[in-house]
C-alpha cells in the first residue's frame, strides 16, 4: 500500500522564521519517488523537488531544503527565513515503480507567513 | 507562466448543461491527467491518458467523459452534473514515467448550480 501522511494541517509563522513541513510515507516498493508541490491561493500546483529512493542526499535550493531519511520514511521540507510569498498549501506526494501513473498525495499543510 | 494551459479559468453551469474543459501542453509529455480538488483537500485522480489511450479511470461517474484527441490535448466533457461536482479541476502532464513529476495547469474553477 502507498500512503503519504502530512500530520501538520495548518502552520503559522512570523516572517523570517524558519519552518519545517513534515512528510511521512509508506510504500512496499523498493524503488520510489517523492515529490513536493506548492499550491498558492491562485490554485496551480507548482512542482518543487523530486527525490529518488536510492538517493538520500539532502538538497538545498536557496531558502528551501529537503531532508530525506529512509530509516524513518520521512521527506521533510524546511523553509529558511520565511517570506509572505511562501504562504501556500504544500503537498508531499509519492510514486512507486509499481504504481503505474499513480501519484499518492498527502493531505497537505497550509502555511501562513505573517508579516 | 505555466506550460500546461487550461480553459476556461472559471465555469458556472446548470445541472442540465453540457460543457467541456480543455487542456493543452506542448512539452512533448506522453501522459495527461485530470484531477478534481475540493477546498482544503489534496487533488483526487480522475483519469490518466498514456500515449493517448485511457489507462486509468478512477471509477468516475459517467457524467464526466474524458477525451484525448492527440498527445497535446485533453478534454473533459461535462453533462448533467450535480452541485457536489463543484470543485477545482486540474489538468496535468508528465513524461509518463514514475520518476517524472506532474506539471499542472492553473485549473478550472467549476460551479454547478
Amino acid at each position: 500500500a502507498q500512503k503519504v501522511t502530512q500530520a501538520q494541517t495548518e502552520i503559522s509563522v512570523v516572517e523570517k522564521e524558519d519552518v519545517t513541513l513534515d512528510c511521512v510515507y509508506e510504500t512496499r516498493d523498493t524503488t520510489y519517488y517523492l515529490f513536493w508541490y506548492k499550491q498558492p491561493p491562485s490554485g496551480e500546483l507548482v512542482f518543487l523537488i523530486r527525490r529518488n529512493s536510492f538517493d538520500e542526499q539532502n538538497e538545498i535550493s536557496g531558502r528551501y531544503s529537503w531532508n530525506f531519511q529512509k530509516s524513518t520514511s520521512s521527506f521533510n521540507f524546511t523553509i529558511t527565513a520565511s517570506q509572505v510569498v511562501d504562504s501556500a498549501v504544500y503537498f508531499c506526494a509519492l510514486s512507486g515503480a509499481n504504481t503505474g501513473n499513480q501519484f499518492y498525495f498527502g493531505t497537505g499543510t497550509s502555511l501562513t507567513v505573517i508579516p | 507562466d505555466t506550460e500546461v494551459t487550461q480553459t476556461p479559468k472559471h465555469l458556472v453551469m446548470g445541472m442540465t448543461n453540457k460543457k467541456s474543459l480543455k487542456c493543452e501542453q506542448h512539452m512533448g509529455h506522453r501522459a495527461m491527467y485530470w484531477y478534481k480538488q475540493k477546498a482544503k483537500k489534496p487533488p483526487e485522480l480522475m483519469f490518466v491518458y498514456s500515449y493517448e489511450k485511457l489507462s486509468i479511470n478512477e471509477s468516475v461517474p459517467s457524467r464526466f467523459s474524458p477525451e484525448c484527441p492527440n498527445s497535446s490535448l485533453l478534454n473533459l466533457h461535462l453533462h448533467a452534473l450535480q452541485p457536489e461536482d463543484s470543485a477545482l479541476y486540474l489538468c496535468a502532464s508528465s513524461r509518463g514515467h514514475q520518476e517524472s513529476p506532474l506539471h499542472f495547469g492553473n485549473g478550472t474553477r467549476l460551479t454547478v448550480t
